[in-house]
């Protein structure tokens, strides 16, 4: 079964510091990798996709990795802002079909 | 950019009553558009794709029955909750493919959801 696995689960973090987020996948043949944002009570929305020929993709303060091989990937904020409180999911696409495999999601909470 | 949108945003119902929400691709033309439920903290699980024109697949454990799907024109899909429970209460969510783009670069955009709340 194809899995996506975040961490942490949660993470609070003050106002204008860095953090960093973690996907491991085990979807096969892998697709793509997306990051989204979603704000309490809507939908996603996306930041980055990179496929497997990426290593970074940048989205203003988001810096996303990945790493094929090892089937990992990261999401980096840079100085954070209130506004980036929200839950930030890994979503994982196989090449086979359409549909996508969701991490949980981590939970980052930014305090002033 | 591509935009999704549902309605309505939220809804409450009484238990044994019927909910239709609709998703909406403004302005692009969805030949496969995805319904999920998502329960509080966690994410979003797959209920079913919706092909314009033809029946919908559901995702083992859906019942079929129960979560009506239309999918009648290129920008329009509904889901029907029929006869709501109190454990029908969720936050549901649609996405849209816009056609044309092909793996590996194809997304989904995904509407800003549907809070039911069945009583």
């Amino acid at each position: 079964k194809n899995q996506v696995e975040q961490s942490p689960q949660s993470l609070i973090i003050l106002e204008g510091k860095n953090c960093t987020l973690q996907c491991n996948y085990t979807v096969s043949p892998f697709s793509n990798l997306r990051w989204y944002k979603q704000d309490t009570g809507r939908g996603p929305v996306s930041l980055t996709i990179m496929t497997f020929s990426e290593n970074t993709k940048s989205n203003g303060r988001y810096t996303a990795t990945l790493d094929a091989d090892t089937k990992q990937s990261s999401l980096h904020i840079t100085a954070s802002q209130l506004s980036d409180s929200a839950s930030y999911i890994c979503v994982v696409r196989g090449s086979n079909d359409y549909k996508l495999s969701f991490g949980a999601g981590t939970t980052v909470t930014v305090r002033a | 950019g591509a935009v999704v949108s549902q309605h309505p945003s939220w809804v409450i119902c009484k238990s044994g009553t019927s909910v239709k929400i609709e998703c909406r691709s403004l302005d692009f033309q969805a030949t496969t558009m995805f319904w999920y439920r998502q329960f509080p903290k966690q994410s979003l699980m797959l209920m079913a794709t919706s092909n314009e024109g033809s029946k919908a697949t559901y995702e083992q454990g859906v019942e079929k029955d129960k979560f009506l799907i239309n999918h009648a024109s290129l920008t329009l899909s509904t889901l029907t909750v029929t006869s709501a429970h109190p454990e029908d209460s969720s936050f549901y969510i649609c996405s849209a493919r816009p056609p044309g783009l092909a793996a590996p670069t194809d997304t989904q955009y995904f509407g800003p959801g549907t809070r039911l709340t069945v009583l």
